[in-house]
C-alpha cells in the first residue's frame, strides 16, 4: 500500500520554542493532506487540511498563527508548532488521500511533541 | 458526515472471528462506510470500504444491512496483534477528510 512518513517520530522542546514536523507521501504524489492531532486516550481531532500551492484551511478553534501549514510540493507538507506551551504537547499525525475521489487515506506513524 | 455509535471496547479469543458492529442510522444514500483501526501509539491503517455490498479483502469482512443503517467488521481469525482501536466512519464519496469517532477498543485474549 501507499506509505505516508513523518519526521520526527517524536520531539522535546521547551517552552517558547517551534517546532518543524515534516509529512511525506513516498510513492504517491497528493494535492491535498491532512494534520491531525490526538491526546491520551482520546481519538483524533482534524486540525487543518493542507492544499498544495495554496493557503491551508483550518478547523474551528485551531489557531492558524500558531500551528503554521506549508504545502510546498506534492509530496511534502510541513506543520510548525510555534512558541510551544505544554498544553500543545500531544501526538501529531498527518494523513493523504491517494488519488481523486473515493478511496483509502493513508496516515503517517504520528510525531510525539513533549513539550517542557 | 453521519454520525456512528460502537461499543466502546470488546474482548475476543485469539483464533476466533472478532465481529465489530457499527451503527449509523443516519447514514445518506452517497456516503461510504470505512474501517480504520490504530494500535497504540502509531498511525491509523485503512482497513475496508464499502457502500451497499459486502467487501472482503485480506485483513477483513464488512457486511453491511440492506438498509445501509448498520455493519459489522469481521476480522476472522483474530490474532493478538489485531489488538487496536477499531473505527467506524461515514464519508462522503466526494469527501476528502475522514472524521473520527471514538471508536472500539478490541483486545485479543490468549
Amino acid at each position: 500500500g501507499a506509505v505516508v512518513s513523518q519526521h520526527p517520530s517524536w520531539v522535546i522542546c521547551k517552552s517558547g520554542t517551534s517546532v518543524k514536523i515534516e509529512c511525506r507521501s513516498l510513492d504517491f504524489q497528493a494535492t491535498t493532506m491532512f494534520w491531525y492531532r490526538q491526546f491520551p486516550k482520546q481519538s483524533l481531532m482534524l486540525m487543518a487540511t493542507s492544499n498544495e500551492g495554496s493557503k491551508a484551511t483550518y478547523e474551528q478553534g485551531v489557531e492558524k498563527d500558531k500551528f503554521l501549514i506549508n504545502h510546498a510540493s506534492l509530496t511534502l507538507s510541513t506543520l510548525t508548532v510555534t512558541s510551544a506551551h505544554p498544553e500543545d504537547s500531544s501526538f501529531y499525525i498527518c494523513s493523504a488521500n491517494r488519488g481523486q475521489g473515493v478511496g483509502e487515506q493513508y496516515f503517517g506513524p504520528g510525531t510525539r511533541l513533549t513539550v517542557t | 458526515d453521519a454520525k456512528t455509535t460502537q461499543p466502546t471496547s470488546m474482548d475476543c479469543a485469539e483464533g476466533r472471528a472478532a465481529n465489530l458492529p457499527c451503527n449509523h442510522s443516519t447514514i445518506s444514500g452517497n456516503e461510504y462506510v470505512y474501517w480504520y483501526r490504530q494500535i497504540h501509539s502509531q498511525g491509523p491503517q485503512y482497513i475496508i470500504h464499502g457502500l451497499k455490498n459486502n467487501e472482503t479483502n485480506e485483513m477483513a469482512s464488512l457486511i453491511i444491512t440492506e438498509d445501509r443503517k448498520s455493519s459489522t467488521l469481521i476480522l476472522p481469525h483474530a490474532t493478538l496483534r489485531d489488538t487496536a482501536v477499531y473505527y467506524c466512519i461515514v464519508r462522503l464519496g466526494s469527501a476528502r477528510q475522514l472524521t473520527f469517532g471514538s471508536g472500539t477498543q478490541l483486545t485479543v485474549l490468549p
